[in-house]
């Protein structure tokens, strides 16, 4: 069974950078067709798909972050990252990793961590 | 990129179908046979429901359905239950390696 777990600083100044962790447990990062994805929930709102990492090191993001907004992975650590620039309040959210898969759906979640962007 | 547009609340009685629209357009849901549907209860990790339109995992009982028209996918969840009531979100494949969210829809059990 595969799980995911977020890590990373539950506070981020405006103007820093946010940065996460996703480890993943059960499974394997170099195997497969996979998307090791970062979705985002802001207070009150709907789920947003950030961007993903595939097995071969490919990237895709949303177009609305892509200035800012970086996924890489270590594999022999079984994790991956997420570094979000020059951030403001508005980047306040729940941030989730997921696992994409050939059929385009995430089909394992981590149970997501609160990113809160002030001074 | 714009979001996929889902009815913000939705509601029915135990034992009850109710069924949940996701409207996209011809780059996204009309365009691919890969809309997946998720059941989030707040605090908890988000569950997939539904994958390639109407297929369920593993697990996933078969009160839940999927089908779409066009650019319209449609969740249907028969025999509604009290645990049922969650968040559920549509997704899609938006080409070019991208994915979209629907906005959200609340299901209540009344």
């Amino acid at each position: 069974q595969v799980q995911l777990q977020e890590s990373g600083p539950g506070l981020v100044k405006p103007s820093e950078t946010l940065s996460l962790t996703c480890s993943v447990f059960g499974g394997s990062v170099t195997s497969g067709s996979y998307y090791w994805s970062w979705i985002r929930q802001p207070p009150g709102k709907g789920l947003e798909w950030i961007g993903y990492i595939s097995n071969q090191g490919s990237t895709s993001y949303i177009s609305s972050l892509k200035s800012r907004v970086s996924i890489s992975g270590d594999a022999s650590k079984m994790q991956f990252y997420l570094k979000l620039t020059s951030v403001t309040a508005a980047d306040t959210a729940v941030y989730y990793c997921a696992r994409g898969n050939s059929e385009r759906c995430l089909d394992y979640w981590g149970q997501g961590t609160l990113v809160t962007v002030s001074s | 990129q714009s979001a996929l547009t889902q009815p913000p609340s939705a509601s029915g009685s135990p034992g009850q179908s109710v069924t949940i629209s996701c409207s996209g357009t011809s780059s996204d849901v009309g365009g691919y046979d890969y809309v997946s549907w998720y059941q989030h209860h707040p605090g908890k990790a988000p569950k997939l429901m539904i994958y390639e339109v109407s297929k369920r995992p593993s697990g996933v009982p078969d009160r839940f359905s999927g089908s779409k028209s066009g650019n319209t996918a449609s969740l249907t969840v028969s025999g509604l239950q009290a645990d049922d009531e969650a968040d559920y979100y549509c997704g899609s494949y938006g080409g070019s390696n991208n994915f979209v969210f629907g906005g959200g829809t609340k299901l209540t059990v009344l």
